[in-house]
């Protein structure tokens, strides 16, 4: 079944404590991207890939790391989380986002305390 | 830079009336635009696409969506609603399938 898997689903940490959210897809897309849903704000994007080793920020990127070193995985890490973080999170994919439908992922509700 | 308003945060219609939502968009050029739907505590689905073909769009479980480019608009409609229409829906926008911007959404609830 063609589906992009995040995990956790749900995380609760600590000002300061670094973490990551895994993200992988099974349909050998190049396009993957994270954003953050905030109520009221919608969906903010966070970084995006076009390919392997190829990154770039997107509209709310501070505080936040990527690394794509395989086509499949797209890892977002926070380095040193802050309450203003605490968000739902959605990673996403799609074959050609100019013309095809981004593939979400379940989203991981993060807090941080 | 790119931009998205959607109207009401929050719409009520009776089931069986007419759906409206509004989505107006600020782009330099002719964006690529999208609606997706949230169901509760699931991911988006997209509902249909302009990709600057055909100006009114077709897309999933009876909704439409017409561009207009002299009002910068992309609204989504669909004749009559259903009590299974009950969710969040994204307008969304992106020039060249790299950034994406989206609004902040509209929630619709369906009244019996």
């Amino acid at each position: 079944e063609a589906q992009v898997t995040q995990n956790p689903r749900y995380l609760i940490t600590v000002t300061g404590k670094k973490l990551t959210v895994t993200c992988s897809q099974n349909m050998n897309h190049e396009y993957m991207s994270w954003y953050r849903q905030d109520p009221g704000l919608g969906l903010r994007q966070i970084y995006y890939s076009m390919n392997v080793e190829v990154t770039d920020k997107g509209d709310v990127p501070e505080g936040y790391k990527v690394s794509r070193k395989e086509k499949r995985n797209f890892p977002l890490i926070l380095e040193s989380p802050s309450p203003n973080q605490t968000s739902l999170y959605f990673c996403a994919s799609s074959l050609r986002p100019k013309s095809e439908k981004l593939f979400f992922g379940s989203g991981t509700q993060l807090s941080v305390l | 830079a790119q931009s998205v308003t959607q109207l009401g945060s929050h719409v009520s219609v009776s089931e069986g009336a007419l759906v409206l939502l509004r989505c107006n968009y600020s782009s330099s050029v002719p964006p690529y635009l999208f609606w997706y739907v949230q169901y509760p505590n699931q991911g988006l689905q997209l509902l249909l696409k302009y990709t600057s073909a055909a100006t009114l769009v077709k897309g999933i479980n009876g909704f439409e969506a017409e561009f207009k480019k002299s009002e910068t608009s992309f609204h989504l409609t669909k004749p009559s609603a259903h009590m299974s229409d009950a969710a969040e829906y994204f307008c969304a926008v992106t020039l060249y399938g790299q950034n994406f911007v989206f609004g902040p959404g509209t929630r619709l609830s369906v009244l019996p």
